[in-house]
């Protein structure tokens, strides 16, 4: 079964740029993008980034997406105290009939 | 206005089965390709998908849950259900229902969450 994998962890200082990765394979990124979710500890996730580069409104500019073949990555820039959370990717796979992947998840620490 | 509330009981017991009600509100199932989905999240865990149902009936289940898991609507009630059959203590946790818009392959809409503890 494919898997998506995320850094478990991730931190930056107020003001710097932070990047979370996500690697998976053709059956899955590659063939559909990624989405990627915010989760405040306590609180359900919510939309942040989908079809890997594309913001919800509502979502401030400094949250952005990339995605290069199997991989994608989230940046954040200009980090805020508010940014600290969790951060899930995610991704439909082809291979398991319509089956959803999510990452394992990246906690960021805003220092 | 979408929104989603997740409702069900919050203990049960081992071998017996969890039902879960989605309710929501802001939308239609009856619109082409809508869809809803069901995923959980164990305490201090990642998100599991678990499986979702479209507006045509259509579905598909984490093949990992091996069968034990059943989403069905009551389109007219505005309703999706999760049944999940002979549970056991690495079931618990929180379970979301969320929105598949149509023609896209995201939930962009999350209930609140539902706790659930499976012990004896």
């Amino acid at each position: 079964q494919s898997v998506l994998t995320q850094p478990s962890s991730a931190s930056g200082a107020p003001g710097q740029r932070v990047t979370i990765s996500c690697s998976g394979s053709s059956s899955n990124i590659e063939e559909n993008g990624v989405n990627w979710y915010q989760q405040v500890p306590g609180t359900a996730p919510k939309l942040l980034i989908y079809n890997s580069d594309l913001r919800p409104s509502g979502v401030p500019d400094r949250f952005s997406g990339s995605k290069s073949g199997t991989s994608a990555s989230l940046a954040i820039s200009g980090l805020q105290s508010e940014d600290e959370a969790d951060y899930y990717c995610a991704a439909f796979d082809d291979t398991l009939n319509g089956h959803v992947l999510f990452g394992g998840g990246t906690k960021l620490t805003v220092l | 206005q979408v929104t989603l509330k997740e409702s069900g009981p919050v203990l049960v017991r081992p071998t017996e089965t969890l039902t879960l009600t989605c309710m929501v509100a802001g939308f239609s199932l009856r619109n082409k390709r809508m869809g809803v989905s069901w995923i959980r999240q164990p305490p201090g865990k990642a998100l599991e998908w678990l499986g979702h149902i479209f507006s045509d009936d259509e579905k598909s289940y984490n093949m990992s849950l091996k069968s034990r898991v059943t989403i069905s609507k009551d389109t007219s009630k505005n309703r999706i259900f999760l049944t999940l059959t002979n549970v056991d203590p690495r079931d618990t946790g929180t379970y979301y229902c969320g929105r598949i818009p149509p023609k896209q392959l995201l939930v962009d809409n999350w209930g609140q969450g539902s706790l659930v503890i499976v012990s004896s």
